[in-house]
């Protein structure tokens, strides 16, 4: 059974304070690896797919890096409208499949 | 930018009761889903449907549920009579590749 742990579940920062997010996994082979954001009471809005081990991906203040056993989100210099649920999911390529497994996520808080 | 649609964005509906969630997926994707988020926990897959079939369904996925795309653009999701455990929200998604991208939710309430 696919199974992914997020870490911490919640994290507060000061604006400026960098900091990274982690997301371990446990798969029987790796389709691929996703994050997401998720703002209350809305849909995981789209961010990265990781696809093999050293792979790295940026989008402004974030990058995610992945590897056979984990992956982190990187948040550096944050803004307060950074703060939200970061999620992260799997795919299976041994399910045969495209259904993705989610964490809990990690609550951001981001304080000005 | 081409966005996954959802109706309504919160049902309310007494036990025992049929709803019907509606989506509207991005245009040129062949593939969709249904998900839940009971509050407080993660998201789980329920079904993906492709090329007008089921695909693959989560054990939530009962026999109370049923997924249908009625015509070019609509995608539904049935819970024929609804249990106080059926409260979450809903999330539609749809994919052309890998990547799914969701709508924001139908927020069920089953009193």
């Amino acid at each position: 059974e696919d199974q992914v742990t997020q870490s911490p579940e919640a994290l507060r920062l000061q604006e400026g304070e960098s900091s990274s997010l982690n997301c371990s996994y446990t798969v029987s082979g790796l389709r691929g690896l996703f994050w997401y954001r998720q703002d209350p009471g809305k849909g995981p809005e789209f961010l990265f797919t990781l696809y093999s081990a050293g792979e790295e991906k940026e989008k402004e203040r974030l990058k995610a890096t992945l590897t056979k056993k984990e992956s982190f989100l990187h948040i550096t210099a944050p803004k307060p409208e950074d703060s939200a649920t970061y999620l992260c999911a799997v795919q299976d390529s041994g399910a045969g499949s495209y259904q993705l497994t989610f964490g809990k996520g990690t609550k951001l808080s981001v304080i000005p | 930018e081409p966005e996954v649609t959802q109706t309504p964005s919160h049902q309310v509906t007494q036990m025992g009761q049929e709803v019907i969630l509606r989506c509207v997926p991005i245009s040129n994707h062949l593939y969709f889903y249904w998900y839940r988020q009971i509050l407080g926990q993660k998201v789980e897959f329920l079904v993906s449907f492709y090329n007008n079939e089921i695909s693959e369904k989560s054990e939530i996925f009962d026999d109370q549920f049923s997924v249908e795309r009625p015509d070019g653009s609509n995608f539904t999701l049935k819970i024929r009579s609804t249990k106080l455990e059926d409260s979450a929200m809903y999330f539609c998604a749809s994919s052309v590749g890998n990547e799914q991208f969701f709508g924001p939710g139908t927020r069920l309430t089953v009193l």
